[in-house]
């Protein structure tokens, strides 16, 4: 099966500033199962991005996703205060839905 | 306007079976393509998948927790039950259901899941 790390564990920016989480598979991964979510306390996740790259509906432009085989990135490119949270990846395969640990994105 | 909405008892005794229903709205379960799916997070963890069922009856379980789960749908009325037997304390979560759809290029995949309940906590005490 595989596994899913992703770091840095707790990533402190500021407003503004450009995040980079990094999500690595264990074994090379289907990017094409390849998804990314945010948490916000209290809240249920809201999924950003499917297929490794591609936005879901109503995420704006700022979020973007890239990455292949083990190795696959979310960027932010400029934090707005709403975009503090936490942050899944997801994948899928041999019939098994996998979440990894988290980043937690927090306000410097 | 597609919603999920989860429901059941907010307190279950260790051993009991847990029953929870997804309610939802705004899709049907037997458009080609789509799941729904029971997804949990203990307090302060992450994220567990456990289960999915799919527009045509396909079912997946989490390896782990197979023999103690159980999930069925009935499309008339827009419902997804999951049920978990022989509940313990580490079982306290909140308990989301999600539809899980595809996406299509020359060939489909899934997409993720694109919309969620507002969740469950559910207490094993």
């Amino acid at each position: 099966d595989i596994v899913l790390t992703q770091s840095p564990g707790t990533l402190s920016l500021s407003p503004g500033e450009r995040a980079t989480l990094s999500c690595r598979a264990s074994q090379r991964a289907n990017s094409n199962y390849l998804s990314w979510y945010q948490q916000k306390p209290g809240q249920a996740p809201r999924l950003l991005i499917y297929g490794a790259s591609s936005r879901a509906t109503g995420i704006p432009d700022r979020f973007s996703g890239s990455g292949s085989g083990t190795d696959f990135t979310l960027t932010i490119s400029r934090l707005e205060p709403e975009d503090f949270g936490v942050y899944y990846c997801q994948h899928f395969r041999n019939s098994l839905f996998t979440f990894g640990p988290g980043t937690k994105l927090e306000v410097k | 306007q597609i919603t999920l909405n989860e429901s059941g008892p907010t307190l279950v005794k260790p051993t009991q079976t847990l029953t929870l229903t997804c309610t939802f709205s705004g899709f049907s379960l037997s458009t080609s393509g789509l799941g729904v799916a029971w997804i949990r997070q203990p307090p302060g963890k992450a994220l567990d998948w456990l289960a999915v069922i799919y527009w045509d009856d396909e079912t997946l379980y989490s390896p782990s927790l197979k023999s103690r789960l159980s999930i069925t749908k009935d499309t008339s009325i827009n419902q997804v039950v999951l049920t978990m037997t022989n509940m313990d304390s580490v079982d306290t979560a909140t308990y989301y259901c999600a539809r899980l759809s595809p996406y299509c290029t020359t060939s489909c995949f899934l997409a993720g899941f694109d919309y969620w309940g507002q969740g469950a906590l559910i207490t094993v005490s």
